[in-house]
C-alpha cells in the first residue's frame, strides 16, 4: 500500500513566525508532489507544486523536495492567522500517475 | 482559470433515496474523480474516470456508481443512500497526467438520515 504520512497537528506558531510541515511518501517513482491549503469546510485549494529536488519559492510559501529520502516539506514564511487551515500533501502514484495519494493533512493553527 | 461546478452545496436525503451528485468542469480536461471526505479519514477515492465513457474503481466503490456521457460532466450515483454515505463529496479534475495538480469543486456535503 503506498502511502502519504503527515503529522495530523495541530501545528501552532505564533503570528509572523515560520510554519514548517513535513510529509514523507513511500513509493520511490512518484514523480510529482502536490500541496493544498484546505479551510474548514470548504475545498483543498492547491498552493504549490514541485518536481525537482531542491526548493521552489512562490511568495511566502516554499516547497522543499528531497527524493533520495522520500520527504518534502512547506515552509510559509511569516505566517498570518489567515494561513490556518489544514494542509494536504499529494503525490502521484504508479498507475498512470493520474491517480494522486493524498496525506491526511496536518492541521495548522496561527496565533495572533 | 479552470473551474470544476458541483451542482449542490448541502443536500439532505432520505436512507433507501437514489441520489445524483453532478459535477461539470469547462477546461476539457480528461481525468475527472470523485472523492469522499470523512473527519480523520481524509480523502478516500471512489471512482475516477480518463475518458468519455471510461471509469475506473477507486479506493471505495461499494454503494456508489458514476456516470460520463460526455467529456466535461462526471456524475456520481448513490443507488440507495445510507446513513454510512452522510460526508463531503469532492468532484476534481487534472488537465494532465503527473504534471498538475487536481482542481476540486467546490463539495457537496450529504446528509443521509
Amino acid at each position: 500500500q503506498k502511502e502519504v504520512e503527515q503529522n495530523s497537528g495541530p501545528l501552532s506558531v505564533p503570528e509572523g513566525a515560520i510554519a514548517s510541515l513535513n510529509c514523507t511518501y513511500s513509493d520511490r517513482v512518484s514523480q510529482s508532489f502536490f500541496w493544498y491549503r484546505q479551510y474548514s469546510g470548504k475545498s483543498p485549494e492547491l498552493i504549490m507544486s514541485i518536481y525537482s529536488n531542491g526548493d521552489k519559492e512562490d511568495g511566502r510559501f516554499t516547497a522543499q523536495l528531497n527524493k533520495a529520502s522520500q520527504y518534502v516539506s512547506l515552509l510559509i514564511r511569516d505566517s498570518q492567522p489567515s494561513d490556518s487551515a489544514t494542509y494536504l500533501c499529494a503525490v502521484t502514484g504508479t498507475s498512470g500517475t493520474y491517480k494522486y495519494i493524498f496525506g491526511t493533512g496536518t492541521r495548522l493553527k496561527v496565533l495572533a | 482559470d479552470v473551474k470544476v461546478t458541483q451542482s449542490s452545496r448541502y443536500l439532505v436525503k432520505r436512507t433507501g433515496e437514489k441520489v445524483f451528485l453532478e459535477c461539470v468542469q469547462d477546461m476539457d480536461h480528461e481525468n475527472m474523480f470523485w472523492y469522499r471526505q470523512d473527519p480523520g479519514l481524509g480523502l478516500r477515492l471512489i471512482y475516477f474516470s480518463y475518458d468519455v465513457k471510461m471509469k475506473e474503481k477507486g479506493d471505495i466503490p461499494e454503494g456508489y456508481s458514476v456516470s460520463r456521457e460526455k467529456k466535461e460532466r462526471f456524475s456520481l450515483i448513490l443507488e440507495s443512500a445510507s446513513t454510512n454515505q452522510t460526508s463531503m463529496y469532492l468532484c476534481a479534475s487534472l488537465q494532465d497526467r503527473g504534471r498538475y495538480g487536481y482542481t476540486f469543486g467546490s463539495g457537496t456535503r450529504l446528509t443521509v438520515v
